[in-house]
């Protein structure tokens, strides 16, 4: 069976622009994590979907960060305005809804300059 | 204001021997603790968790110990083998809640041959 898929794997882009980040999580699992980790650094939390229910936004560093969830599937993250401390690797994580085990995509590394 | 915290950025070992990762959390709450492993330009994977109503679990040559009164976790690896080499993040997370784990900053482990 897939994994979690992520794309682009790797972004360049310049100060400024927007940028979309894609994940497939694994068919069948709810609950969806994107967080991202910067050079040195661990794990940040940006948001958490679970099914139908409101999304926990609560890791969302600033207003030019939003995600969105469709059909409970695929996810979205996108970055408005992008500045260079947005550098980083994004992961995407999907959980079933009755296990704690999160599983990862391989990221897509972002690259502002 | 770290809530997990990874205080050895890096460990080095020799092969056969025990590898030793530590992880201290300063939230009562946390009931839920698990280790992932992280090899370059890949996601974490999942390895082991353990639940506050055990201090200990082990998986092969992995055991994770949990100390609660230290609020202080352990990762073994016994013996340590080359692949073994990536970054070890621990997390941490409440029962019964949005199961959104906070994570350490991860400890870099190097098996030498």
């Amino acid at each position: 069976g897939a994994g979690v898929s992520q794309s682009p794997s790797n972004k360049v882009t310049e100060k400024g622009k927007d940028v979309e980040l894609r994940c497939d999580p694994i068919s069948g699992h709810t609950a969806l994590y994107w967080y991202r980790q910067s050079l040195g650094q661990g794990l940040e939390f940006l948001i958490y979907f679970q099914g139908n229910s409101a999304p926990d936004k609560s890791g969302l560093p600033s207003d030019r960060f939003s995600a969105e969830r469709t059909g409970g599937s695929v996810s979205t993250l996108t970055i408005q305005r992008t500045q260079q401390e947005d550098s980083a690797v994004y992961l995407c994580a999907s959980r079933d809804l009755y296990q704690e085990t999160q599983y990862f995509g391989p990221g897509t590394r972002l690259l502002v300059l | 204001d770290q809530q997990v915290k990874q205080n050895s950025p890096s460990l080095s070992v020799q092969e056969g021997r025990i590898s030793i990762l530590n992880c201290d959390y300063t939230n009562s709450m946390f009931d839920y603790f698990l280790w992932y492993k992280k090899y370059p330009a890949e996601g974490p994977t999942f390895l082991i968790s353990i639940s506050s109503i055990k201090d200990k679990n082990e998986d092969g040559r992995f055991t994770v110990f949990l100390n609660k009164s230290a609020k202080h976790l352990s990762l073994h690896i016994v013996p340590s083998q080359p692949g073994d080499s990536a970054v070890y993040f621990c997390a941490a997370s409440e029962a019964g809640g949005s199961y959104i784990p906070t994570f350490g900053r991860g400890t870099s482990l190097i098996v030498h041959p």
